[in-house]
């Protein structure tokens, strides 16, 4: 079956290093692969997503790159801030299948 | 923009007493789900519901019940809560995956915190 496996937590950075998350997957054919954010107490939110090789998804400052060739889709920032502490999930959807969700990275940022 | 509302956000409850969260979205999605947080465990889903009228079991329905209420709304019962529950619960929806830039990316409520004494 369809899997998502991100690099185990928590990680812990200072204020404007360099963030990669990494996450690989296992599935057949072509997936949409999605990474969420869960703020301290707040619900699980759409970070960023893409759809086919290739893709980058990007937003607030973040982001990852579809590779079929490597099955991942690791996260990057460029310089994260104090704000970006949170919990980050990698997910993918087969078609109209469920979205499977990896187990999730914590980040800490400290200033 | 409400999106996903739960209700309650916090419930104590003694072993063998039950209660149901409940799960409303306004974005006219046909999919609904529920989903629990443990430390350490990610999310596992509980039940979904692909649209108005079914509900299928996820990894852990055990000591659960859902109801489709409508379109709109989605709820989950614990008929006798047990300590193994206490949890965070997650209520989400999705609209249909097209292939067609609509790819079923799911939308979460703020989350119910239940404890199980």
């Amino acid at each position: 079956g369809n899997s998502v496996t991100q690099m185990e937590g928590p990680v812990t950075l200072s204020e404007e290093a360099f963030l990669t998350i990494n996450c690989t997957y296992t599935a057949t054919g072509y997936p949409s692969l999605f990474w969420y954010v869960q703020y301290p107490g707040e619900g699980l939110q759409l970070l960023l997503k893409a759809t086919k090789a290739d893709d980058k998804g990007s937003n607030k400052g973040f982001e990852a790159t579809y590779r079929k060739e490597t099955t991942s889709f690791h996260l990057e920032k460029g310089s994260v801030q104090v704000s970006d502490s949170a919990v980050y999930f990698c997910a993918l959807r087969q078609g109209a299948q469920k979205l499977v969700f990896g187990q999730g990275t914590r980040l800490t940022i400290n200033p | 923009n409400a999106g996903v509302t739960q209700t309650p956000k916090f419930q104590v409850l003694k072993t063998g007493q039950s209660m149901t969260l409940q799960c409303a979205q306004d974005m006219n999605h046909n999919s609904m789900y529920w989903y629990r947080q443990d430390p350490g465990m990610g999310l596992r889903l509980i039940y979904y519901s692909a649209s108005e009228g079914t509900t299928d079991k996820g990894e852990v329905p055990n000591g659960y019940n859902v109801s489709r209420l409508n379109k709109r709304e989605f709820s989950l019962r614990l008929e006798s809560a047990a300590p193994s529950q206490t949890s965070v619960y997650f209520c989400a929806s999705s609209e249909v995956f097209t292939g067609q830039g609509r790819t079923g990316e799911l939308f979460f409520g703020e989350g119910s915190r239940l404890t199980v004494l």
